[in-house]
């Protein structure tokens, strides 16, 4: 079995600062890891995933994310957010079996002017 | 090109009736997904097929609940006899379906459904 928890149900943010959004996951196999982000109204986009190789993974507008296997996390980062990035975001495994993902119960991120 | 697309968008709903929600998946996927959001369990997976096998139905949470998957394309997930705690938005997802776990999975807009 596999589980997912996202520490931080929401997160305000100022535009222009970074943010972290944490993940970490508990699996008794390799699993893949993904973050997706959904917009108000929208369905589920794919910001970045892990696969293998390097840890550090970079994704669509600016996102990135580190896989850190001693930890268990893969947290996600922005150095420097916008207002659209205003949404939420969900950080998600996947093993071998079915590619069914499993998810975390999701960060609200509110970047504020 | 077209992405997945869900009908209905919003469904509204009397306890008791049964509701048919619609998944029209990319073109060329053979493997579809159905998960469930709701304010109480976040993000839950319900249903997976792929190609002609039998699917995985592991995820659905009662047998009120019933998919099916004609021609290997369109999907339709059936709720009987709907229930308050039913209420949700159900998301569909499709992808090639190559039976690798690191494949990305494209999402739908979701149907959400309200049950009175």
């Amino acid at each position: 079995a596999q589980s997912v928890t996202q520490l931080d149900s929401q997160v305000p943010v100022f535009e222009e600062a970074p943010v972290e959004l944490r993940c970490n996951y508990s699996s008794s196999v390799s699993v893949y890891l993904f973050w997706y982000v959904q917009y108000p109204n929208q369905g589920l986009q794919l910001l970045l995933k892990y696969l293998s190789g390097s840890t550090l993974v970079k994704g669509i507008n600016g996102f990135e994310a580190e896989f850190n296997k001693s930890q268990t996390s893969f947290h996600l980062r922005k150095p420097s957010v916008h207002i659209s990035d205003t949404a939420e975001y969900f950080c998600a495994v996947s093993s071998n079996a079915g590619n069914m993902l499993t998810f975390g119960g999701g960060t609200r991120l509110m970047v504020k002017p | 090109g077209a992405g997945v697309s869900q009908s209905p968008s919003n469904k509204v709903t009397e306890k008791g009736k049964d509701v048919e929600l619609r998944c029209d998946p990319i073109s060329g996927h053979t493997a579809l997904y159905w998960y469930r959001q709701s304010l109480g369990q976040g993000l839950e997976f319900l249903i997976y097929f792929q190609g002609n096998s039998a699917p995985d139905k592991s995820g659905l949470p009662s047998d009120r609940f019933s998919a099916e998957r004609t021609g290997g394309s369109v999907s339709t997930l059936t709720i009987q006899r709907t229930q308050q705690e039913d209420s949700a938005v159900y998301l569909c997802a499709s992808c090639l379906g190559l039976g690798v776990a690191e494949e990305t999975q494209y999402f739908g807009p979701g149907t959400r459904l309200l049950v009175l």
